[in-house]
């Protein structure tokens, strides 16, 4: 199956500093590319979407100068989360989606976990 | 407003007894809804959607429009099927951004 990876899995930084988290589809050329954030216990939600060659498009009250995304090629997109704080740690995850078809069906990455000091 | 429910944060059942996960949608026009799964330490996956009308891992989901619910079955629960489980939908005329309810977490004892 397809499978979607991110890098790193897991990042500590002190507050101020900015951090890039990689999300790559291993298999697949991924069209568009979806950002997630999920606190604890707490339940995914959708930060922004990506398309390649394109901007990204933020959901409502998400901070697109705070977290950037790039989607430069089919199977690369980045989140940086800049001038962090301790209030963006997060466990953050992207999926992927092939172009074609009718389906939606996203592959997940792991998730990376943030955390800031 | 599009809104995926998820009434049951934990739901604890024993083995081999029947399972039901339940999830109740708020959407106009005919939604597409999907059922996701996380076990321990893994990552979220798919787990059936309503167009295909199948049955994985022996759980089945059906749409009930009248109710607007799309609830989790499994008639004979497995410890395997620990895990969280989210209900989720398409949001309307969006690239398939999904709408996630909070998921229920299903304990399955021995």
């Amino acid at each position: 199956g397809a499978v979607v990876s991110q890098h790193p899995s897991w990042v500590i930084c002190k507050s101020g500093t900015s951090v890039k988290i990689e999300c790559r589809s291993l298999d697949f050329q991924a069209t568009t590319m979806f950002w997630y954030r999920q606190f604890p216990k707490q339940s995914l939600m959708l930060m922004a979407t990506s398309n390649e060659g394109s901007k990204a498009t933020y959901e409502q009250g998400v901070e697109k100068d705070k977290f950037l995304i790039n989607h430069a090629s089919l199977t690369l997109s980045t989140l940086t989360v800049t001038s962090a704080h301790p209030e963006d740690s997060s466990f953050y995850i992207c999926s992927a989606r092939g172009g074609g078809g009718a389906t939606h069906e996203q592959y997940f990455g792991p998730g990376t976990r943030l955390t800031v000091t | 407003a599009q809104r995926v429910t998820q009434p049951e944060k934990l739901l604890s059942v024993f083995k081999g007894a029947p399972v039901e996960l339940k999830c109740n949608y708020s959407y106009s026009g005919s939604p597409e809804l999907f059922w996701y799964v996380q076990y321990s330490r893994q990552r979220l996956q798919l787990l059936l959607r309503h167009i295909s009308r199948e049955s994985i891992k022996g759980f089945t989901a059906d749409l009930n429009k009248g109710e607007t619910s799309f609830h989790l079955k499994k008639p004979f629960a497995q410890e395997e099927d620990s895990a969280m489980y989210y209900c989720a939908l398409i949001r309307a005329g969006s690239q398939g951004n999904l709408i996630f309810g909070k998921g229920t977490k299903l304990s399955v004892k021995p």
